[in-house]
């Protein structure tokens, strides 16, 4: 069974830097691509950025494009966002998520259960 | 354009049949994927592909396409359906990730 398993988030002030990270298990993780996806208080989902089974391609929404950087260790299971000049608009409960194919192209398939972040003064 | 739009709300009978549609030039290209999300929980996958239903989704659950839209379809909503439902989709490089705003469905 797929099991992904967020960690890092908090509270931060604007401006600041964070790092969140999953832990995954159940399944060959270097086979597959991996995404994030947050979820604004009372919004809807809105995706962040993906990353590819090898960690070679990556992708990233403009609202985080040179200020999120996302990676991967394919030895220890995981996939972390570094989350740089944080903005109040960066609140949000953040989902790890496993992807369905090696490339960044499959559909989203397993959901981790999210990292809250608070970004305020 | 690289939108999904959605209807804000919907609401259906307990046992009836409802419709929850999804509409943005991506489709043409890339079918849409189905979650649902209930309260405070994690969104989990209904329907992915042309029409397929990962395990444990009931039956009563199914999904279709046809030119710029994509229908997902509950014959027979039970009150576990209540929730958001939010299609997503691809831009045309295949890459980027894109969801629609959901819908909230009420089973009365």
């Amino acid at each position: 069974e797929v099991h992904l398993l967020e960690s890092g988030g908090g509270l931060i002030q604007p401006g600041g830097s964070l790092r969140l990270s999953c832990a995954a298990s159940g399944f060959t993780f270097s086979n597959y691509a991996m995404t994030w996806v947050r979820q604004a208080p009372g919004k809807g989902l809105e995706w962040v950025s993906s990353i590819s089974g090898s960690g070679d391609s990556k992708y990233y929404a403009d609202s985080v494009k040179g200020r999120f950087t996302i990676s991967r260790d394919n030895s220890k299971n995981t996939v972390s966002l570094q989350m740089n000049s944080l903005r109040v608009e960066d609140t949000a409960v953040y989902y790890c998520a496993k992807i369905h194919y090696y490339d960044t192209s499959g559909f989203i398939e397993s959901w981790g259960q999210g990292a809250l972040l608070t970004v305020s003064s | 354009s690289s939108e999904l739009t959605q209807g804000p709300a919907l609401s259906v009978a307990l046992g009836q049949t409802v419709r929850i549609t999804c509409q943005g030039d991506s489709l043409r290209n890339h079918y849409a994927t189905w979650f649902h999300q209930k309260p405070g929980q994690a969104p989990i996958l209904v329907i992915y592909g042309k029409n397929n239903r990962p395990s444990g989704i009931p039956e009563r659950f199914s999904g279709s396409n046809s030119g710029n839209t994509a229908s997902l379809t509950i014959t027979g909503a039970q009150a576990e359906d209540e929730g958001d439902y939010y299609c997503e989709s691809r831009d045309s490089s295949g890459h980027y990730v894109i969801f629609g705003g959901g819908t909230k469905l009420t089973v009365l």
